[in-house]
């Protein structure tokens, strides 16, 4: 199955400086990468994803990128404010019906 | 927030007996799925079900079970909660077609002493 590594667990950051997260995966067949964030005490939503036919896509604030030969995908987010903490996921495909594996989760902590 | 509904949202229990969790979902999506959510382990799949009364287990199935009966309804049993099953869960849901979106329900958090 996938195996799915996500770096740094925790990152704080000024506001207005960017954040970067990272995420290595381990099947060079995957070709869907999203990324979900989860506010405290809240359930895990999607921000954005990237298929494996781009090497980025942005959304105002947030981009992904994506190094299909390296086999990672990283989450960026510039111009941070406070309402960006959160815990971020990453995750991959793994197998067949819809299922996907989730990186450990980075805390992101914005500091006003 | 798409159609979820998860209950009971917060239970506490006693080791050895038997809990029942619940997903109810509106949207008519044919994948459903259980996960637990542990400090340090992000989320972990347990069981899915990728259609009525078909389902799977996932990474961390031993001493869970589930049902689907209906297209709405995913359950998630514990036979006999240990006090290592003390975590919050989320049922989550995704359409047949897609990439691998899913959408979460408000969790439950669930506490066995």
């Amino acid at each position: 199955g996938e195996n799915v590594e996500q770096h740094p667990s925790t990152l704080s950051v000024q506001e207005g400086d960017s954040a970067v997260i990272k995420c290595t995966y381990s099947d060079s067949a995957s070709n869907y990468f999203p990324w979900y964030k989860q506010e405290l005490g809240k359930r895990p939503q999607l921000i954005i994803d990237i298929r494996s036919n781009v090497g980025e896509k942005k959304d105002q604030r947030i981009a992904v990128t994506l190094n299909k030969t390296a086999k990672h995908f990283s989450l960026h987010i510039t111009e941070t404010q406070p309402e960006d903490s959160a815990v971020y996921f990453c995750a991959a495909p793994s197998g067949g019906y819809q299922k996907v594996t989730f990186g450990t989760g980075t805390k992101l902590q914005v500091i006003p | 927030d798409a159609g979820i509904t998860q209950s009971p949202r917060h239970k506490v229990t006693e080791t050895g007996t038997p809990v029942t969790l619940r997903c109810h979902q509106t949207e008519n999506h044919r994948y459903m799925y259980w996960y637990r959510q542990d400090p340090g382990h992000g989320l972990r799949l347990i069981h899915y079900s990728y259609g009525v009364k078909d389902t799977d287990k996932g990474e961390v199935s031993d001493g869970y079970s589930v049902s689907r009966s209906k297209t709405e309804d995913f359950l998630l049993t514990l036979e006999s909660a240990t006090s290592s099953q003390t975590s919050v869960y989320f049922c989550a849901i995704s359409p047949a077609r897609g990439f691998n979106i899913q959408y979460f329900g408000a969790g439950t958090r669930l506490s066995v002493l």
